[in-house]
C-alpha cells in the first residue's frame, strides 16, 4: 500500500533552515507529481510547492518563494524540502503528498512533521 | 487565486440525520474540454492527514461510504452526508485543482448534536 513518511521536523529559530525529508514505497514514485502541504494550528491547509516526476518542473505558493526549494531523488524513493529564512508564520504541520498532476488532486498523504520557528 | 468559501464553518448534527455542507468558488472550476469539475472533498480526523473522499465533484472515492456524496458545477458545490454516523466527527474540506496555486476551502467542523 502506499506509505508515505514525513521527517525533519524540529523547533527552529527565525531566520533559521531545516530540510524536510519524505520517504515513499508502495508505489511507481518516478511516475509521479509530489507536492508539500502545510497546516498551521489550528487552521486550514496550504499548499507551498510541487514537482514534476522527472523533478524538472517545480513550482512555489508565493508564501514560500525564494525561501523554499524542493527536490527529489527518484533512485531513492525520497522527496525533499529546503526551507530558508523561516519565520513564525511556517510555524505549521508540514504534509508530503502524492500528487496527480498540476490538474489533480492530492489522493496519499503522509502524517506530517511538525516545524515549529520560535526563539 | 482562486478562493474557496465554505459553509458554515460548523455544524452539529444528530446521529442519523444529514449533514451539509457548502463550497462556494470565486471562479468556475468547471472544464468544458472534458466536461468536469476540479473539485474534490477532503475529509480530516483529528491527529491524521486529509483523505480524499470524492473527486469530480461528485466521483466517490473507492472504499467510501454512500452516505457520502457531493453535487454541484461551476462555482457552486455541496458535501451531503446523508446519515451521519459517530465516525464522521471531523473537519471537511473542498480543494479546487482547475488552477495554480491549488487552493483550499478553510474548513468546516462536523460534530454531534
Amino acid at each position: 500500500q502506499v506509505q508515505l513518511v514525513e521527517s525533519g521536523g524540529a523547533l527552529v529559530k527565525p531566520g533559521g533552515s531545516l530540510r524536510l525529508s519524505c520517504a515513499a514505497s508502495g508505489f511507481s514514485f518516478s511516475d509521479y507529481y509530489m507536492s508539500w502541504i502545510r497546516q498551521a494550528p489550528g487552521k486550514g491547509l496550504e499548499w507551498i510547492s510541487y514537482i514534476s516526476s522527472t523533478g524538472t518542473t517545480k513550482i512555489y505558493a508565493d508564501s514560500v518563494k525564494g525561501r523554499f526549494t524542493v527536490s527529489r531523488d527518484n533512485a531513492n524513493d525520497s522527496f525533499f524540502l529546503q526551507m530558508n529564512s523561516l519565520s513564525g508564520d511556517d510555524t505549521a504541520v508540514y504534509y508530503c503528498a502524492r500528487d496527480r498532476g498540476p490538474r489533480g488532486w492530492f489522493d496519499y498523504w503522509g502524517q506530517g512533521t511538525p516545524v515549529t520557528v520560535s526563539s | 487565486d482562486i478562493v474557496l468559501t465554505q459553509s458554515p464553518d460548523s455544524l452539529a448534527v444528530s446521529l442519523g440525520e444529514r449533514a451539509t455542507i457548502s463550497c462556494k468558488s470565486s471562479q468556475s472550476v468547471f472544464h468544458s474540454s472534458n466536461n468536469k469539475n476540479y473539485l474534490v472533498w477532503y475529509q480530516q480526523k483529528p491527529g491524521q492527514p486529509p483523505k480524499v473522499l470524492i473527486s469530480w465533484a461528485s466521483t466517490r472515492n473507492s472504499g467510501v461510504p454512500d452516505r457520502f456524496s457531493g453535487s454541484g458545477s461551476g462555482t457552486d458545490f455541496t458535501l451531503t452526508i446523508s446519515s451521519l454516523e459517530a465516525e464522521d466527527v471531523a473537519i471537511y474540506y473542498c480543494h479546487q485543482y482547475y488552477t495554480t496555486p491549488r487552493t483550499f476551502g478553510q474548513g468546516t467542523k462536523v460534530e454531534i448534536k
